[in-house]
């Protein structure tokens, strides 16, 4: 199976900051990678999708990169709503395993 | 609009069974894949089984192969997952979600617990 590693873990930035988020896959994976947003009591949210595309009626401070094992999910500009937890999914092959969450705080 | 509205959830201790269902409404059901996904209180998100648009492609995460079996009714819009032989880190809130690859509609979700 394919692991998915999201790292930091969790963040804490000021409104306004630049958030990156990395998600690396064991094994190429091509651009068949998903983020999603999950605010607290909530259902999960799809954000981007193949890698780098934004979902409809996304913000477009949310953006996606990378190909293959190495991916970034970056938040240009903090707001106060982004505050969730965020997850990779790789759906490249069965089964799509979801990296382990970056929760990002407000500072 | 797309809905989909899971039932089925409940206690059961170890050992026991449970069916999940799916209710779809508001899209052509049978012409996508499903999903069922879950997620542990307090815990990440883990794909769980999903299941091609006429029922002939079926696949699971290990953890629950020859345990969970995943079916749909098209003529009823409806999603299942049959649970046995459940065991405590079954416990979670399971969704249901529309789609192959990236999952852009999901249930509300219903909460499974798995305790003696």
């Amino acid at each position: 199976d394919i692991q998915m590693t999201q790292s930091p873990s969790s963040l804490s930035a000021s409104v306004g900051d630049r958030v990156t988020i990395t998600c690396r896959a064991s094994q190429g994976i091509s651009n068949f990678l998903a983020w999603y947003q999950q605010k607290p009591g909530k259902v999960p949210k799809l954000l981007i999708y193949a890698a780098s595309t934004l979902q409809s009626g996304v913000p477009s401070r949310f953006s996606g990169s990378g190909s293959g094992t190495d991916f970034t999910l970056t938040i240009s500009s903090l707001q106060p709503e982004d505050v969730a937890t965020y997850y990779c999914q790789n759906y490249n092959s069965a089964p799509w395993t979801f990296g382990q969450g970056t929760k990002v705080e407000a500072k | 609009e797309v809905q989909l509205v899971e039932s089925g959830g409940g206690l059961d201790q170890p050992g026991g069974s449970l069916r999940l269902s799916c209710a779809a409404s508001g899209f052509s059901f049978s012409n996508y894949w499903m999903n069922w996904v879950r997620q542990a209180p307090g815990k990440g998100l883990e794909w769980v089984a999903n299941i091609n648009e006429d029922g002939s492609e079926k696949y699971y995460v290990d953890s629950v192969k020859g345990r969970f079996t995943i079916s749909r009714d098209n003529a009823k819009n409806s999603l299942y997952l049959q649970m046995n032989s459940l065991r405590a880190e079954d416990t979670a809130v399971y969704y249901c979600a529309r789609g192959w690859g990236y999952l852009l509609y999901w249930g509300q979700g219903t909460l499974v617990t798995v305790s003696s």
